[in-house]
């Protein structure tokens, strides 16, 4: 079955430490995205790419960085730099050029920070 | 003021209840999502829409471009409804391309 899967579903980490998040799909889509959850927030763009080699800031990229050297794959780093790393992540990929498009989630991971 | 606006927040209902969660947004969009959340955090899509109503078992999505206001309606709710619904919009302007403007969510709660 197609999907995204991200690992692991908890993560903790101490303060100071990098930590990576990992993001696999097999849709075969182009754009895939990370968002972070807060509680009582909407779900905020931290990078997104829409092709191999190529990604984008979104609206709360410091402290974050990401890669895409596989269609498949888009992990996704919280550095030192990241003031308020604990929070819930999450990962969607959809395809791009078409309009209306339907976005995939993944389950999600969880990172604590202490 | 949030792009994306649900209401209410949070929402109790008795099972077999009629339940209408309500999204508004201020920008033009070329698509609305209705997702829901369940406790372990992972997220499904239930339903993507420009225009019109959409209906899947008993959960109906509507959306009024002009008024720009969808509704997500659970006929005969279950306890198993219980989750996280969240509305999310594509917009046609600025921003990452592609990317979906959020809503904060409506819990709900279905008691047996």
């Amino acid at each position: 079955d197609g999907g995204i899967t991200q690992s692991p579903k908890y993560l903790f980490r101490k303060e100071g430490q990098n930590v990576t998040l990992s993001c696999e799909q097999n849709l075969n889509h182009d754009a895939m995205y990370w968002y972070r959850q807060d509680p009582g927030q909407g779900l905020r763009l931290i990078y997104y790419s829409q092709i191999v080699n190529d990604f984008q800031k979104g609206d709360i990229a410091e402290g974050y960085s990401v890669s895409r050297e596989k269609k498949e794959s888009f992990p996704l780093t919280v550095t030192s730099a990241q003031k308020n790393p604990t929070a819930f992540y999450l990962c969607a990929s959809s395809t791009t050029g078409v309009p209306n498009t339907e976005a995939f989630f993944g389950q999600g991971t969880r990172l604590t920070v202490v | 003021k949030n792009e994306v606006e649900q209401s209410p927040q949070n929402l109790t209902a008795q099972e077999g209840e009629f339940i209408t969660i309500n999204c508004s947004y201020s920008v033009g969009i070329s698509a609305l999502h209705w997702l829901q959340q369940h406790p372990g955090g992972g997220i499904v899509s239930l339903f993507m829409l420009s225009s019109g109503k959409k209906k899947h078992g008993r959960l109906i999505a509507t959306i009024n471009i002009q008024e720009k206001h969808s509704s997500l309606h659970i006929t005969a709710s279950h306890p198993r409804d219980s989750a996280v619904y969240i509305c999310a919009v594509r917009s046609y302007y600025g921003g990452s391309q592609g990317n979906l403007i959020f809503g904060k969510g409506t819990k709900l709660s279905v008691k047996p």
